[in-house]
């Protein structure tokens, strides 16, 4: 079956470190993946997406590579700032239909 | 272009009575989803429609229910109200035939049961 799991939180980082929020992903078939992320009080916003293997997904800094021999999707920011605070999800969407499945989130919170 | 609409914005009903909640997608996306985000818990998926149909549903009791129109907007129902879904309810919208069409979500409805 189709599955995400995603790093415990809550994240807890001061400004200017760097970020790493693991994602790992079970898929029949070569499923695409994406990071959304949701600030207090909002919807989901896509922050980034990778539709094949060895894709890179970039955006406002944040970046995630499409491994698939580690069937990983890790976010990864250089120097984080306050207004990054949020919570972050990784979703995939299955290969064949339109289901998509989302982790189960990781809540950041950056500290002057 | 505008985004995925829902209303109301917030809503505060009483145990025991019915709630609808209405979502229009993006002009041109035919599929249509619900998720329920309880506070301090991650998305929870309930329902999907495309073109009018049930697709797929979550792990949800039956008075949980929707419906499509032909205009691809989507109502959820919930019938006799638990304290227990008081939630954030998030509406998306993509588009089917490509595989790497992201979802696109609504700001949401806050229900509240007392």
């Amino acid at each position: 079956g189709n599955s995400v799991t995603q790093m415990e939180g809550p994240v807890t980082l001061s400004e200017e470190a760097f970020l790493t929020i693991n994602c790992t992903y079970t898929a029949t078939g070569y499923p695409s993946l994406f990071w959304y992320v949701q600030y207090p009080g909002e919807g989901l916003q896509l922050l980034l997406k990778a539709t094949k293997a060895d894709d890179k997904g970039s955006n406002k800094g944040f970046e995630a590579t499409y491994r698939k021999e580690t069937t990983s999707f890790h976010l990864e920011k250089g120097s984080v700032q306050v207004s990054d605070s949020a919570v972050y999800f990784c979703a995939l969407k299955a290969y064949t239909g339109n289901q998509f499945y989302f982790g189960t989130g990781t809540s950041l919170t950056v500290i002057p | 272009e505008a985004g995925v609409t829902q209303s109301p914005t917030h809503l505060i009903k009483t145990r025991g009575q019915q709630v609808t909640l209405r979502c229009s997608p993006i002009s041109g996306h035919t599929s249509v989803y619900w998720y329920q985000q309880a506070l301090g818990l991650g998305l929870q998926f309930l329902l999907w429609y495309d073109e009018g149909e049930e697709r797929n549903r979550g792990n949800f009791p039956p008075r949980f229910s929707g419906r499509q129109f032909p205009n691809y907007s989507s109502e959820l129902n919930v019938n006799a109200l638990e304290l227990e879904d008081s939630a954030l309810y998030l509406c998306a919208s993509s588009f089917l035939p490509s595989q790497s069409n992201e979802q696109f979500f609504g700001p949401g409805t806050r229900l509240t049961v007392l």
